[in-house]
């Protein structure tokens, strides 16, 4: 299994453009997870999904859309880039909805995406 | 405002110290609380926790709740430079929300 795998691994872009980040999981998990760090604010939720065709906001989800369209993947656009947009980007996906007792809730999560907007 | 707050920012210790870290949170229809361990990548993943009082161990490394106070402890005991990393708490609520506070920052001095 290769697990979370994110593209591209680096990239940089001029304010304005548009760019697509795929997160892809071969574990057949349900959630997916987006978020950005930032140096001294932690991890930032984006958006989220609990299932194929769904998505939902995070703490902070302007400037940015997402789709679920198959199980496996979980795509993060940026429609018109800009420099506040300079950050690392994470992707995270877990098995499903835990139940109480029902093992540790391992968050499993890609590599990294290092995006810089000039 | 749902918040996960960690403390201290950094912390610089000498090899074979006690370390403890904490973490507070203030969160709507809370189900868990989670450390991470991140060094030059992705986090990894280090405890789980849904209950008080409850310590969960691994080697050096422990972890209490307190669902009263809102609050979480993860203790590293007799330090080594490869603790060295920023340790963060993220808190599940919700609808499987998962929340992270800034982190702490450890660093080892050998």
């Amino acid at each position: 299994n290769a697990g979370v795998t994110q593209t591209p691994k680096f990239r940089v872009l001029k304010t304005g453009q548009s760019m697509t980040l795929l997160c892809a999981q071969d574990m057949n998990h349900e959630y997916m997870y987006w978020y950005r760090q930032d140096p001294g604010m932690g991890l930032r939720l984006i958006h989220y999904s609990v299932g194929e065709g769904t998505t939902a906001k995070g703490e902070v989800p302007d400037g940015y859309n997402v789709s679920r369209l198959k199980k496996q993947n979980f795509l993060l656009g940026l429609e018109s880039a800009a420099p506040s947009q300079t950050s690392v980007y994470f992707c995270a996906s877990i098995p499903g909805r835990r139940t109480p007792g029902q093992g540790p809730y391992e968050q499993y999560f890609g590599p990294g995406t290092r995006l810089t907007v000039t | 405002e749902d918040k996960v707050v960690q403390s201290p920012l950094s912390l610089v210790v000498h090899e074979g110290d006690t370390v403890t870290l904490n973490c507070s949170y203030e969160v709507t229809n809370f189900r868990s609380l989670l450390w991470y361990k991140q060094e030059k990548k992705a986090p990894t993943f280090l405890f789980m926790l849904t209950s008080s009082g409850i310590e969960k161990k691994s080697g050096r490394l422990s972890s209490i709740l307190d669902k009263k106070e809102l609050f979480s402890i993860l203790n590293i005991t007799a330090t080594q430079t490869g603790d060295s990393a920023v340790y963060l708490c993220a808190v599940v609520w919700g609808n499987e929300k998962l929340t992270f506070g800034t982190g702490t920052r450890l660093t080892i001095i050998p």
